[in-house]
């Protein structure tokens, strides 16, 4: 099976910082990535899909990049109420694997 | 309005079995795949497997093949996930969620449940 892994772990970055996590499968996913948001308590909460595409209703400050292997969210400008963890997660072929989430703090 | 609604709070003992819901409403049920997702407390998102209403089609993950039990009644747009021997190890939130089964409507799993929380204890 296709193994997910999100770097870092943990960040803590400053209110109007750019951050930038990143996940990689263990084999190429073309562009069957999404990504999560998991504030404290909350149900998770679709960001991007098929790498790139915004869901409808997600900030633009919140970008997706990548294909093959390779990907990686970005917030432009991180705010307070971006608190929360981050997961990637495979959307192609069972099994939908997610990566081992990404928790970001305010500095 | 699209949404998946998921059956209360459940406490149970070891040995016990259960069966959740996760109803859904505001699109059709048969065209999407239900995923079941395991969140054991403090830690993170496990996906545990997918059922396709319309075919009855199933596929666990290898961690719970065997474990758990994924059905539906498209009848009342409800998925359930059961067993038939809780375990404490099974102490967990659960969350459902709909992926579309059509590659073009492959855009993630988009709609989820609010969760329901399986508590196992002696």
């Amino acid at each position: 099976d296709i193994q997910m892994t999100q770097s870092p772990s943990s960040l803590s970055a400053s209110v109007g910082d750019r951050v930038t996590i990143t996940c990689r499968a263990s084999q190429d996913i073309t562009t069957y990535l999404a990504w999560f948001q998991q504030k404290p308590g909350k149900v998770p909460k679709l960001l991007i899909y098929a790498a790139s595409t915004l869901q409808s209703g997600v900030p633009s400050r919140f970008s997706g990049s990548g294909s093959g292997t390779d990907f990686t969210l970005t917030i432009s400008s991180l705010q307070p109420e971006d608190v929360a963890t981050y997961y990637c997660q495979k959307h192609d072929y069972v099994p939908w694997t997610f990566g081992q989430g990404t928790k970001v703090e305010i500095k | 309005e699209v949404q998946l609604v998921q059956s209360g709070a459940e406490v149970k003992k070891p040995g016990e079995s259960l069966k959740i819901t996760c109803q859904g409403s505001g699109y059709s049920f048969t065209t999407y795949y239900i995923a079941w997702v395991r969140q054991v407390p403090g830690r993170g998102l496990e996906w545990m497997g997918i059922f396709y209403p319309a075919d009855s089609a199933t596929r666990y993950s290898p961690s719970f093949q065997g474990q758990v039990t994924f059905s539906a009644d498209n009848s009342i747009s409800t998925a359930y996930l059961q067993w038939s021997s809780l375990q404490a190890s099974d102490t967990a939130m659960y969350f459902c969620a709909r992926r579309g089964y059509r590659a073009a409507d492959n855009h993630g799993m988009d709609v989820w449940g609010q969760g329901t929380t399986v508590s196992v204890s002696s």
